[in-house]
Protein backbone atom coordinates (compact mmCIF):
# COMPACT_ATOMS: atom_id res chain seq x y z
CA UNK A 1 0.00 0.00 0.00
CA UNK A 2 2.01 3.06 -1.22
CA UNK A 3 1.38 5.72 0.82
CA UNK A 4 1.58 9.38 -0.02
CA UNK A 5 3.61 10.52 -2.71
CA UNK A 6 5.85 13.73 -3.77
CA UNK A 7 7.69 14.88 -6.05
CA UNK A 8 9.86 16.29 -7.02
CA UNK A 9 12.06 15.71 -4.08
CA UNK A 10 14.47 18.65 -4.53
CA UNK A 11 14.13 21.73 -6.68
CA UNK A 12 16.36 25.11 -7.07
CA UNK A 13 14.31 27.70 -8.46
CA UNK A 14 15.13 31.78 -9.26
CA UNK A 15 13.14 34.80 -7.72
CA UNK A 16 10.43 35.58 -9.91
CA UNK A 17 9.85 31.73 -11.18
CA UNK A 18 7.46 29.98 -11.30
CA UNK A 19 7.19 26.00 -9.48
CA UNK A 20 4.69 23.07 -9.70
CA UNK A 21 4.72 20.25 -6.74
CA UNK A 22 2.75 17.63 -7.45
CA UNK A 23 1.23 14.89 -4.67
CA UNK A 24 -0.59 11.77 -5.04
CA UNK A 25 -2.25 10.54 -1.88
CA UNK A 26 -2.45 7.33 0.09
CA UNK A 27 -5.05 4.77 -1.81
CA UNK A 28 -8.42 5.09 -0.56
CA UNK A 29 -7.91 9.17 0.11
CA UNK A 30 -10.27 11.43 -0.86
CA UNK A 31 -8.67 14.37 0.62
CA UNK A 32 -5.35 16.37 0.10
CA UNK A 33 -3.89 19.62 2.53
CA UNK A 34 -1.11 21.15 1.42
CA UNK A 35 1.98 22.54 4.36
CA UNK A 36 4.48 24.80 4.00
CA UNK A 37 7.71 24.22 6.64
CA UNK A 38 10.13 26.37 6.89
CA UNK A 39 13.60 25.98 8.37
CA UNK A 40 13.31 25.18 12.18
CA UNK A 41 9.63 26.13 12.18
CA UNK A 42 6.14 23.54 12.21
CA UNK A 43 4.21 23.22 9.02
CA UNK A 44 1.71 25.91 8.51
CA UNK A 45 -1.38 25.44 6.48
CA UNK A 46 -1.72 26.48 2.93
CA UNK A 47 -5.18 25.02 1.68
CA UNK A 48 -6.90 21.99 1.34
CA UNK A 49 -8.92 20.51 -1.29
CA UNK A 50 -11.51 17.89 -1.86
CA UNK A 51 -13.87 16.87 -4.72
CA UNK A 52 -11.51 19.04 -7.17
CA UNK A 53 -12.83 22.02 -4.76
CA UNK A 54 -10.54 24.52 -2.09
CA UNK A 55 -12.88 23.79 0.75
CA UNK A 56 -10.05 26.04 3.45
CA UNK A 57 -7.07 28.26 2.94
CA UNK A 58 -4.48 29.66 5.71
CA UNK A 59 -2.93 32.66 5.57
CA UNK A 60 -0.70 32.54 2.19
CA UNK A 61 -1.48 34.74 -0.79
CA UNK A 62 -2.52 34.48 -4.10
CA UNK A 63 0.57 33.52 -5.68
CA UNK A 64 0.09 30.14 -4.13
CA UNK A 65 -2.64 28.23 -6.20
CA UNK A 66 -3.72 24.49 -6.43
CA UNK A 67 -5.39 22.12 -8.18
CA UNK A 68 -7.47 18.55 -7.31
CA UNK A 69 -7.59 16.11 -10.29
CA UNK A 70 -10.20 13.00 -10.70
CA UNK A 71 -7.95 10.24 -9.28
CA UNK A 72 -7.49 12.88 -6.09
CA UNK A 73 -3.98 13.75 -6.70
CA UNK A 74 -3.30 17.45 -6.41
CA UNK A 75 -0.49 20.09 -7.70
CA UNK A 76 0.64 22.76 -5.83
CA UNK A 77 1.65 26.18 -7.76
CA UNK A 78 3.51 28.95 -6.59
CA UNK A 79 3.58 31.91 -9.30
CA UNK A 80 6.01 34.93 -8.38
CA UNK A 81 8.72 33.08 -6.58
CA UNK A 82 10.26 35.23 -3.33
CA UNK A 83 13.54 34.45 -1.42
CA UNK A 84 10.86 33.55 1.35
CA UNK A 85 9.30 30.95 -0.48
CA UNK A 86 12.31 28.57 0.44
CA UNK A 87 10.89 25.59 2.57
CA UNK A 88 10.27 21.74 3.05
CA UNK A 89 6.35 21.66 0.96
CA UNK A 90 4.80 18.85 2.63
CA UNK A 91 1.47 17.63 0.96
CA UNK A 92 -0.78 15.66 3.60
CA UNK A 93 -3.72 12.93 2.48
CA UNK A 94 -6.76 11.72 4.47
CA UNK A 95 -10.51 10.97 4.59
CA UNK A 96 -13.01 14.09 4.48
CA UNK A 97 -15.63 11.66 6.45
CA UNK A 98 -15.30 9.98 8.28
CA UNK A 99 -13.41 13.46 9.76
CA UNK A 100 -10.74 12.57 12.16
CA UNK A 101 -8.34 14.89 12.02
CA UNK A 102 -5.68 12.49 11.30
CA UNK A 103 -3.24 13.62 8.26
CA UNK A 104 -0.87 11.03 6.44
CA UNK A 105 2.19 12.90 5.32
CA UNK A 106 4.48 12.92 2.53
CA UNK A 107 8.61 13.43 3.10
CA UNK A 108 7.75 16.47 1.29
CA UNK A 109 9.29 18.98 -1.77
CA UNK A 110 12.31 20.74 -0.79
CA UNK A 111 12.14 24.13 -2.36
CA UNK A 112 15.20 26.65 -2.70
CA UNK A 113 14.91 29.76 -4.29
CA UNK A 114 18.26 31.74 -5.20
CA UNK B 1 -8.33 31.61 16.45
CA UNK B 2 -7.14 28.23 17.42
CA UNK B 3 -2.94 28.11 18.58
CA UNK B 4 -0.09 25.93 20.33
CA UNK B 5 2.71 26.97 22.09
CA UNK B 6 5.80 24.57 22.97
CA UNK B 7 7.66 25.33 25.80
CA UNK B 8 11.46 24.63 24.68
CA UNK B 9 12.55 24.13 21.49
CA UNK B 10 15.54 21.63 22.52
CA UNK B 11 14.98 18.99 25.38
CA UNK B 12 17.95 16.32 26.19
CA UNK B 13 17.19 13.12 28.21
CA UNK B 14 19.24 9.81 29.18
CA UNK B 15 18.43 7.20 27.59
CA UNK B 16 16.08 4.93 29.98
CA UNK B 17 14.88 8.76 31.44
CA UNK B 18 11.58 10.04 31.29
CA UNK B 19 10.30 11.79 28.17
CA UNK B 20 8.29 15.15 28.96
CA UNK B 21 7.07 17.48 26.06
CA UNK B 22 4.86 20.45 26.61
CA UNK B 23 1.82 21.43 24.60
CA UNK B 24 -0.39 24.65 25.64
CA UNK B 25 -3.35 25.61 23.57
CA UNK B 26 -5.72 28.04 22.69
CA UNK B 27 -9.04 27.38 21.21
CA UNK B 28 -11.94 29.19 21.73
CA UNK B 29 -13.72 25.48 20.74
CA UNK B 30 -13.32 22.25 22.26
CA UNK B 31 -10.49 21.16 20.32
CA UNK B 32 -8.84 18.00 18.23
CA UNK B 33 -5.02 17.92 19.67
CA UNK B 34 -2.11 16.16 18.21
CA UNK B 35 1.42 15.05 18.31
CA UNK B 36 3.78 14.08 15.49
CA UNK B 37 6.95 13.23 15.12
CA UNK B 38 9.64 14.20 12.30
CA UNK B 39 12.98 12.43 11.72
CA UNK B 40 15.08 13.82 9.44
CA UNK B 41 14.56 14.56 6.33
CA UNK B 42 11.24 12.29 6.02
CA UNK B 43 7.81 13.37 6.65
CA UNK B 44 5.15 13.76 9.54
CA UNK B 45 3.97 10.61 11.68
CA UNK B 46 0.89 11.22 13.67
CA UNK B 47 1.83 9.62 17.46
CA UNK B 48 -1.50 10.22 19.07
CA UNK B 49 -4.75 12.13 18.69
CA UNK B 50 -7.67 13.81 21.46
CA UNK B 51 -10.72 14.06 19.84
CA UNK B 52 -13.35 13.35 22.46
CA UNK B 53 -13.52 10.76 25.55
CA UNK B 54 -10.92 9.18 27.55
CA UNK B 55 -8.19 12.16 28.38
CA UNK B 56 -5.12 9.91 28.74
CA UNK B 57 -4.52 9.06 24.83
CA UNK B 58 -1.64 6.14 24.49
CA UNK B 59 -0.04 6.29 21.35
CA UNK B 60 2.72 4.28 19.31
CA UNK B 61 6.35 3.75 20.41
CA UNK B 62 5.21 4.00 23.85
CA UNK B 63 4.33 7.51 24.05
CA UNK B 64 1.19 9.01 25.92
CA UNK B 65 -0.48 12.02 26.49
CA UNK B 66 -3.11 13.66 28.73
CA UNK B 67 -5.69 16.34 27.92
CA UNK B 68 -6.00 18.72 30.34
CA UNK B 69 -8.89 21.49 29.70
CA UNK B 70 -8.49 23.45 32.84
CA UNK B 71 -4.59 23.65 32.24
CA UNK B 72 -5.24 23.90 28.24
CA UNK B 73 -2.56 21.72 27.96
CA UNK B 74 -1.49 18.08 26.02
CA UNK B 75 1.57 17.56 26.89
CA UNK B 76 3.23 14.09 25.54
CA UNK B 77 5.31 11.84 28.15
CA UNK B 78 7.06 8.24 27.60
CA UNK B 79 8.70 6.15 30.40
CA UNK B 80 12.07 5.63 29.33
CA UNK B 81 13.71 7.39 26.59
CA UNK B 82 14.70 5.27 23.68
CA UNK B 83 17.84 6.54 20.87
CA UNK B 84 14.96 6.18 18.40
CA UNK B 85 12.75 8.75 19.91
CA UNK B 86 15.74 11.05 19.20
CA UNK B 87 13.19 13.54 16.27
CA UNK B 88 11.23 16.61 16.09
CA UNK B 89 8.13 16.75 17.69
CA UNK B 90 5.08 18.82 16.81
CA UNK B 91 1.65 19.72 18.93
CA UNK B 92 -1.04 20.70 16.88
CA UNK B 93 -4.49 21.51 17.36
CA UNK B 94 -7.74 22.34 15.10
CA UNK B 95 -11.23 23.07 16.00
CA UNK B 96 -12.74 21.14 12.16
CA UNK B 97 -10.51 18.56 12.19
CA UNK B 98 -9.03 19.10 8.63
CA UNK B 99 -7.19 22.18 8.82
CA UNK B 100 -3.96 21.77 11.50
CA UNK B 101 -2.24 25.05 13.03
CA UNK B 102 1.55 23.50 14.72
CA UNK B 103 3.45 24.69 17.40
CA UNK B 104 7.14 25.61 16.65
CA UNK B 105 8.35 22.28 17.31
CA UNK B 106 10.90 20.61 20.25
CA UNK B 107 13.94 18.52 19.13
CA UNK B 108 14.31 15.64 21.59
CA UNK B 109 18.31 14.72 21.44
CA UNK B 110 18.44 11.49 23.70
CA UNK B 111 22.19 10.51 25.36
CA UNK B 112 23.69 7.28 25.83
Amino acid sequence: DAGVTQSPTHLIKTRGQQVTLRCSPKSGHDTVSWYQQALGQGPQFIFQYYEEEERQRGNFPDRFSGHQFPNYSSELNVNALLLGDSALYLCASSLWLPNTGELFFGEGSRLTVL
Amino acid sequence: AQSVTQLGSHVSVSEGALVLLRCNYSSSVPPYLFWYVQYPNQGLQLLLKYTTGATLVKGINGFEAEFKKSETSFHLTKPSAHMSDAAEYFCAVSFSGYALNFGKGTSLLVTP
